[in-house]
């Protein structure tokens, strides 16, 4: 099945400093690439989405310039955190489909990362 | 606006069945997951409907009628390990993931 590889599992970073976060496809062509946000006992919540090659999309709410994402190439997409403070921290996730903007149910839907716990002291 | 429903927790006991009921209200409609969502990790995908009717999967199964906008998750023979969260989703006419805030299941031995 679709493997996407998010890296890193958990990071501390110290406020002020800035943390990017990998997604990977793994076995196929990530045309439109989701960043979310999940805090404590909460749903995910969406920040942006990217199709390879152009820019993002962010949710409403969501700063651009604080919260960078590139989706240079069909397998590698980044959520860069700039100038983290505490109440970044949170759970990334990031989610995959092959369609562009669309899931592809035989490839198990949505297909998430296995997400990046982000503590900023 | 659009709007997705289901219950903030639920309990139920090892061997028995559950089922998680989910209502939605989205411009459109182009089908409905549901995930497993284990504490700290990420959501994995049990089901997918566009039609009505029952999709069967092992000890899951998932149901969808569109006319009353309303899915549920069936789940039996309830091992402790299904204790989790369970998200509802649904795609709307703009193929926009709208996402239910999740369902926290209880197992009890």
């Amino acid at each position: 099945g679709a493997v996407v590889s998010q890296h890193p599992s958990w990071v501390i970073c110290k406020s002020g400093t800035s943390v990017k976060i990998e997604c990977r496809s793994l076995d196929f062509q990530a045309t439109t690439m989701f960043w979310y946000r999940q805090f404590p006992k909460q749903s995910l919540m969406l920040m942006a989405t990217s199709n390879e090659g152009s820019k993002a999309t962010y949710e409403q709410g969501v700063e651009k310039d604080k919260f960078l994402i590139n989706h240079a190439s069909l397998t590698l997409s980044t959520l860069t955190v700039t100038s983290a403070h505490p109440e970044d921290s949170s759970f990334y996730i990031c989610s995959a489909t092959i369609i562009a903007g669309q899931a592809s149910p035989e490839l198990g839907g949505y297909t998430f990362g296995s997400g990046t716990r982000l503590t900023v002291v | 606006g659009q709007n997705i429903d289901q219950p903030t927790e639920m309990t139920a006991t090892e061997g028995a069945i559950v089922q998680i009921n989910c209502t939605y209200q989205t411009s459109g409609f182009n089908g409905l997951f549901w995930y497993q969502q284990h504490a700290g990790e990420a959501p994995t995908f049990l089901s997918y409907n566009v039609l009505d009717g029952l999709e069967e999967k092992g000890r899951f199964s998932s149901f969808l009628s569109r006319s009353k906008g309303y899915s549920y998750l069936l789940l039996k023979e309830l091992q402790m390990k299904d204790s989790a969260s369970y998200l509802c989703a649904v795609t709307d006419s703009n193929y926009q993931l709208i996402w239910g805030a999740g369902t926290k299941l209880i197992i009890k031995p």
